[in-house]
């Protein structure tokens, strides 16, 4: 148990559907980050929140809306996907000193499909 | 953030000692060395950090030459469970979130 957890674990959409992603941290950190990791490639950073605010977005398509609600939350909202954007997608939070690289707890992930 | 280079793969045996090197050649001067690991299906999980010299802790320890343009991450004694995906990450700016993990080293340890 790393304190990140993310619901739900699997999902299968239609590209039509709308779904989120939710992951939440019981580590009191300040940061939350998105990653994507597709099958046999590096993770890929998506977003990073910084004390609710958005301070990285790595050009990501539209189609991904993150929300961080609080410092504790953070939803990636899903819409009209692509069946390339099937990967396990990773919550992570750190604590954000901002003075030297910050260790990052991961979530377990969720496993995406988009049929 | 500093563009590290690792092995692609890697074999070991039980019980072997298992030695990765990362180099990392554009290193800046306040960065630190980051290595994680990950297991099929799971987020990465952090193993040990550090500046220079030698960094030991339960699990790995991390050697780092005095110029800090490589490092390597030791596992004493791997068991099969230590088969994975590992990751150096280098970086430490102030204020910078890219964090660049790259291709990895996949371990595999043998019985």
């Amino acid at each position: 148990e790393t304190g990140v957890t993310q619901t739900p674990r699997h999902l299968v959409m239609g590209m039509t559907n709308k779904k989120s992603l939710k992951c939440e941290q019981h580590l009191g950190h300040n940061a939350m980050y998105w990653y994507k990791q597709s099958a046999k490639k590096p993770l890929e950073l998506m977003f990073v929140y910084s004390l609710e605010e958005r301070v990285e977005n790595n050009s990501v398509p539209s189609r991904f809306s993150p929300e961080c609600p609080n410092s504790s939350h953070l939803f990636l909202h899903l819409h009209t996907l692509q069946p390339e954007d099937s990967a396990l997608y990773l919550c992570a939070s750190s604590q954000d000193r901002l003075t030297r690289l910050d260790t990052q707890y991961f979530g377990p992930g969720t496993r995406l499909t988009v049929l | 953030l500093a563009k590290t280079t690792q092995p692609i793969s890697m074999d070991s045996y039980e019980g072997q000692e298992v030695n990765i090197t990362c180099s990392h050649n554009n290193i800046a001067t306040n960065d630190y060395i980051t290595w994680y690991q990950q297991f099929p299906s799971q987020g990465p999980r952090f193993i040990i950090q550090g500046y220079k010299t030698k960094v030991t802790n339960e699990v790995a320890s991390l050697f780092i030459p005095a110029d800090r343009k490589s490092s390597t991450l030791s596992l004493p004694r791997v068991s099969l469970s230590d088969t994975a995906v590992y990751y150096c990450l280098v970086g430490g700016t102030s204020g910078t979130y890219k964090y660049i993990f790259g291709t990895g080293t996949r371990l595999k340890v043998l019985a």
